[in-house]
């Protein structure tokens, strides 16, 4: 069976500019969940989706945003990128959602 | 708000002895507790998932204990081995109901001397 997916794995923006992140959760998952990785930094939470349902989220600003399909695939979301968003977005799934989680390898974004 | 520190930051030890990572927590309500490690530029792999209700978890050579009442758990490594070197992140999930909110710690970096 397929783990989770990301894409893309690397993009490369500038300042300004808007991002869309993608996940595939494992089949089966309903929950998926957004962290942001700093170099050198445990993940961040960003958001928890249920059910297509928001369940949670981080202290981001209002900049980030996501959202959950029928088919339980999730977008985030980035607008008006910051040099500061640069990091490892890293994507989970779970059967709940307060299950077990399992993560992609991450979308590396660099903000120039 | 919830803070979850990993100490120590790093340890190095040669391969074959056991070890143990902490993880120290201030909110006691919590859902349940995770242990991942990390590869350098990887994601994350689940190594053990304990809930609020239980007190520990096995897998394999890894022992996981939660104690609740003092915001603690503590990862126990038996017999290391080189390919055990990574780092090491533990994750709380604390009850908020209708929001809540995974929080990691900065992680212990392993490294097994060969």
């Amino acid at each position: 069976d397929a783990g989770v997916t990301q894409s893309p794995t690397h993009l490369i923006k500038t300042r300004g500019q808007h991002v869309t992140l993608r996940c595939s959760p494992i089949s089966g998952h309903k929950s998926v969940s957004w962290y942001q990785q700093v170099l050198g930094q445990g993940p961040q939470f960003i958001f928890q989706y249920y059910e297509k349902e928001e369940r949670g989220r981080g202290n981001f600003p209002d900049r980030f945003s996501a959202r959950q399909f029928p088919n339980y695939s999730s977008e985030l979301n980035v607008n008006a990128l910051l040099l500061g968003d640069s990091a490892l977005y890293l994507c989970a799934s779970s059967l709940e959602w307060a299950g077990e989680l399992f993560f992609g390898e991450g979308s590396r974004l660099t903000v120039l | 708000k919830q803070e979850v520190t990993q100490i120590p930051a790093a340890l190095s030890v040669p391969e074959g002895e056991n070890l143990v990572l902490n993880c120290s927590f201030t909110d006691s309500a919590i859902y349940n507790l995770q242990w991942f490690r990390q590869d350098p530029g990887k994601g994350l792999t689940s190594l053990l998932l304990i809930q609020s209700s239980q007190r520990e978890q096995t897998s394999g050579r890894l022992n996981a204990s939660l104690d609740k009442s003092s915001g603690r758990s503590t990862l126990y490594i038996a017999a290391s081995q080189p390919g055990d070197s990574a780092t090491y992140l533990c994750a709380v999930l604390l009850s908020d109901f209708g929001n809540e909110k995974l929080t990691f710690g900065t992680g212990t970096r392993l490294t097994i001397i060969p």
